[in-house]
């Protein structure tokens, strides 16, 4: 098992371009979720998704956008990235019991990106 | 906003000395996770202990929960060189699918 994969582990862009963070997973989870982890924050939650087709919001997610077509993959979209977003970013995924993150989660090993 | 916030910020011990975290959150809870990060790289899950339990054990390290008080405890013992490391707890509320982090312990061993 590959675990949590993300892609790609660096990435620089200018003020304005979009890009898609990828991660996949291999372990048959539900659960899946993007955080943000920037000095003496902590990880923020920016998206989740308890399954298929289904996505909901976390704590910070204005300038991402998520969608969930498959178990396995769960692509985090800059619309129009800005320096605010310089951080570094993970995902991870868990077993869950009806939508419910009752299970230690999986980190990917993170994408760190700088925009300029 | 974040639910679980840990103390302290940062602690630096002799090795072979105990380590205690603590993590204090704000509501009502269906589990709580302790996970160490190394260096900035992924994090890795250490121990969950669910609200109906009050202490879990697993090799070295100890963590208590007090759901009265609304704060849980992780305790290292014997440290080593290799314990260096940010502890962070995430708490998922109940009735919530969330999980949500607090900004961590940055824990240094000293030899």
């Amino acid at each position: 098992n590959a675990g949590v994969t993300q892609t790609p582990k660096f990435q620089v862009l200018k003020t304005g371009q979009s890009m898609t963070l990828q991660c996949a997973q291999d372990m048959n989870h539900e659960y899946m979720s993007w955080y943000r982890q920037d000095p003496g924050m902590g990880l923020r939650l920016i998206h989740y998704s308890v399954g298929a087709g289904i996505t909901d919001q976390g704590e910070v997610p204005n300038g991402y956008n998520v969608s969930r077509s498959t178990t396995e993959d769960f692509p985090l979209r800059l619309l129009s990235a800005a320096p605010s977003q310089t951080s570094v970013y993970f995902c991870a995924s868990s077993y869950s019991m009806g939508g419910r993150p009752d299970n230690e989660q999986f980190f990917g090993p993170g994408t760190r990106l700088t925009v300029l | 906003s974040q639910q679980g916030e840990e103390d302290p910020q940062a602690l630096s011990i002799q090795e072979g000395e105990n380590a205690t975290m603590n993590c204090s959150y704000k509501t009502s809870i269906n589990n709580l996770q302790w996970y160490r990060q190394n260096s900035g790289r992924g994090l890795v899950h250490l121990i969950l202990i669910r609200s109906n339990e009050r202490e879990k054990h697993s090799g070295r390290l100890r963590v208590t929960l007090d759901t009265s008080k609304k704060s849980s405890s992780l305790l290292i013992t014997a440290s080593r060189a290799a314990d260096t490391a940010s502890y962070f707890c995430a708490t998922v509320g109940v009735g919530y699918d969330k999980i949500i982090f607090g900004k961590g312990t940055r824990l240094h061993i000293l030899p």
